[in-house]
């Protein structure tokens, strides 16, 4: 299989605190995961690629500074929305990719939403 | 940079069958995946084909690859109402990311 969860599914927050989803690939490892960013009716936009043990790599437009991402492990990457804002607010989903045909494996999502 | 195009809205009868057309502009592009999307849900894998073949088939999907046009096609056999949901065609765009287009809402009505 290729399972890949994401904790929490759904998470309220104040303006200003920081917000930390995790990414699991559960029966493999993965050496890149991917966060995307999706808003309503619109496709995803990928926002960073993580790869374990190496600095993330943010697309053009995204601030690494307010996104942090973390790849310590082979089954674990996190998200973290620092100081967020109610702009923030969004629908965030992870995929970790499997295999040597990039096939990638997407987490369930985790809405966000800062009041 | 890569650029992928889609319809975004198509109905059709429970029974019949659903095609869901994608463009695409990176002629080196390696790999085309579909990507089905239900409301509230994160993506699920539903196939994928090398840009060296023309045609997969799995199960009630079909796939048609067109190089020469950078066209991308998934039909839907017997569609049914569990087939409703966004369908995103996905193009490996180099470095093992993908670009995704904007995704077409199947709605299968009864």
């Amino acid at each position: 299989g290729a399972v890949v969860s994401q904790h929490p599914s759904w998470v309220i927050c104040k303006s200003g605190t920081s917000v930390k989803i995790e990414c699991r690939s559960l029966d493999f490892q993965a050496t890149t995961m991917f966060w995307y960013r999706q808003f309503p009716k619109q496709s995803l936009m990928l926002m960073a690629t993580s790869n374990e043990g190496s600095k993330a790599t943010y697309e053009q437009g995204v601030e690494k500074d307010k996104f942090l991402i973390n790849h310590a492990s082979l089954t674990l990457s996190t998200l973290t929305v620092t100081s967020a804002h109610p702009e923030d607010s969004s629908f965030y989903i992870c995929s970790a990719r499997k295999g040597r045909y990039n096939e990638q494996f997407f987490g369930p999502g985790t809405r966000l939403t800062v009041l | 940079g890569e650029d992928v195009e889609q319809s975004l809205f198509l109905s059709v009868r429970e029974g019949d069958s659903s095609v869901i057309n994608c463009t695409y502009t990176d002629s080196s592009s390696t790999y085309l995946y579909w990507y089905k999307q239900e409301p509230g849900a994160g993506l699920q894998l539903l196939t994928y084909i090398f840009s060296n073949m023309d045609m997969k088939q799995d199960q009630r999907l079909t796939v048609l690859l067109n190089k020469k046009d950078k066209h991308l096609s998934l039909r839907i056999a017997d569609t049914q109402t569990g087939d409703s949901a966004i369908y995103f065609c996905a193009v490996d765009s180099g470095y093992s990311t993908l670009t995704f287009g904007k995704g077409t809402m199947l709605l299968v009505s009864p």
